[in-house]
This record gives C-alpha cells, sequence and structure tokens, in this order.
C-alpha cells in the first residue's frame, strides 16, 4: 500500500518569508514523489518531481523540494514567497515497480500574505 | 503549448439525468486518469486507461458511472442517472508511460464543474 500525509491544511507565510509545506510518505518500496498546485478554478499543475539521483531537486517557479528517505519525507520549499504563490499544493506518491497510479495527499492551502 | 481539454467546463443538470464529460489527452500520451474532487473527499482517483485499455476503475460507482476511450484522442465519462451526489469537479489527466522508463508525469485538465440539482 501507499499512502501520503499532508499534515497541515493551511500555512500562512509573510511574503518574501521563506516556505515550507510538509509532506510523508509511506510506501512498501522505493517511491517517485512528486508536487501539483492548484489555483482556483484550475486543474492541477504540475511543480516537480523526484525520480532518483539528487536529492534536492529543482521545479517551476522557483520552487525545490528535498527527499529525505529516512524520513520518508518531500517536503516543498521555497526561500522567499511571493503573493500569487497562494494556492493549494498536493504532494502525490508512487511505488517505483508496478503499474500503480499516483496517490495524493489531500493537500495543503499556502496563503502568502502581503 | 500541448494541453489536456475538457467539455464541458461548466454543467449544471438534474437529478436523473445523463452526463456525458469529455476529454482530449495530449497528442501521443498513452495513459489517461479521471478524477473527482470535492471540499469533502479531495481528490479521487476514478479510472485510468493505458493505450484506450481500462487499467483501474475501482473507484468508480460501477452502477451509474461509466468511463470508455472510443479513440486514442478521446475520452468520456458518463453518469447515468446523476445525483446530487455527483456534484464535484471532474477532472481529466494524462501522462506518457514508456516501458522500463519511471513512469509518467500527470497534466491535468481545467476539469468540469458539474452541479446536479
Amino acid at each position: 500500500a501507499q499512502s501520503v500525509a499532508q499534515p497541515e491544511d493551511q500555512v500562512n507565510v509573510a511574503e518574501g518569508n521563506p516556505l515550507t509545506v510538509k509532506c510523508t510518505y509511506s510506501v512498501s518500496g522505493n517511491p517517485y514523489l512528486f508536487w501539483y498546485v492548484q489555483y482556483p478554478n484550475r486543474g492541477l499543475q504540475f511543480l516537480l518531481k523526484y525520480i532518483t539521483g539528487d536529492n534536492l531537486v529543482k521545479g517551476s517557479y522557483g520552487f525545490e523540494a528535498e527527499f529525505n528517505k529516512s524520513q520518508t519525507s518531500f517536503h516543498l520549499k521555497k526561500p522567499s514567497a511571493l503573493v500569487s504563490d497562494s494556492a493549494l499544493y498536493f504532494c502525490a506518491v508512487r511505488l517505483r515497480a508496478g503499474n500503480t497510479p499516483l496517490v495524493f495527499g489531500k493537500g495543503t492551502r499556502l496563503s502568502v500574505i502581503a | 503549448d500541448a494541453r489536456v481539454t475538457q467539455t464541458p467546463r461548466h454543467k449544471v443538470t438534474e437529478m436523473g439525468q445523463e452526463v456525458t464529460m469529455r476529454c482530449q489527452p495530449i497528442l501521443g500520451h498513452n495513459t489517461v486518469f479521471w478524477y473527482r474532487q470535492t471540499m469533502m473527499q479531495g481528490l479521487e482517483l476514478l479510472a485510468y486507461f493505458r493505450n484506450r485499455a481500462p487499467l483501474d476503475d475501482s473507484g468508480m460507482p460501477k452502477d451509474r458511472f461509466s468511463a470508455e476511450m472510443p479513440d486514442a484522442t478521446l475520452a468520456t465519462l458518463k453518469i447515468q442517472p446523476s445525483e446530487p451526489r455527483d456534484s464535484a469537479v471532474y477532472f481529466c489527466a494524462s501522462g506518457l508511460r514508456l516501458a522500463g522508463g519511471p513512469g509518467e508525469t500527470q497534466y491535468f485538465g481545467p476539469g468540469t464543474r458539474l452541479l446536479v440539482l
């Protein structure tokens, strides 16, 4: 079985401050990990993914995420938040082996305050 | 800029009516997913296809929902009869899964917002 947890329903951060959106996962094997963002009335947009190699993954719009195998985490980060980053963020996981689809977390709403 | 397209974008219907939602995946993608998003349940996977064959539809209520891919450029999701509890945003996503590869990145359409009265 595979699952992903986003422990915070809401994250508030001041513009210009660093932001972190947390994600932990549970899989019985090696994972592929993804972050997606959803703006109001829009579909999910791919931000970044971890497949293999460097644990620090850089993605769109200045976001990055660090894969930590020992802590089974894949937190999303950005050094300096923008008001336009305010959106719903989804972490997703899939086993490397087999045909299983992505399993999404419940989402974290990020609010960046000017 | 290749995108997944979905029609209609909005649909209001009455309970008992048939609803058909359509999705055009990105050209060349071989995997298509249908999701439903609600405030209460979040994002739920309903069904997905690879090379037009259904791989898993265990997330769908079988008695009223059906999903098909008549051809590689069209996926459909039908609800018959519709019920108020089906009100949600329905997303289609597509991706390219290569044999031996790391698996597809999913690209989402804009969604169909369904309201069943």
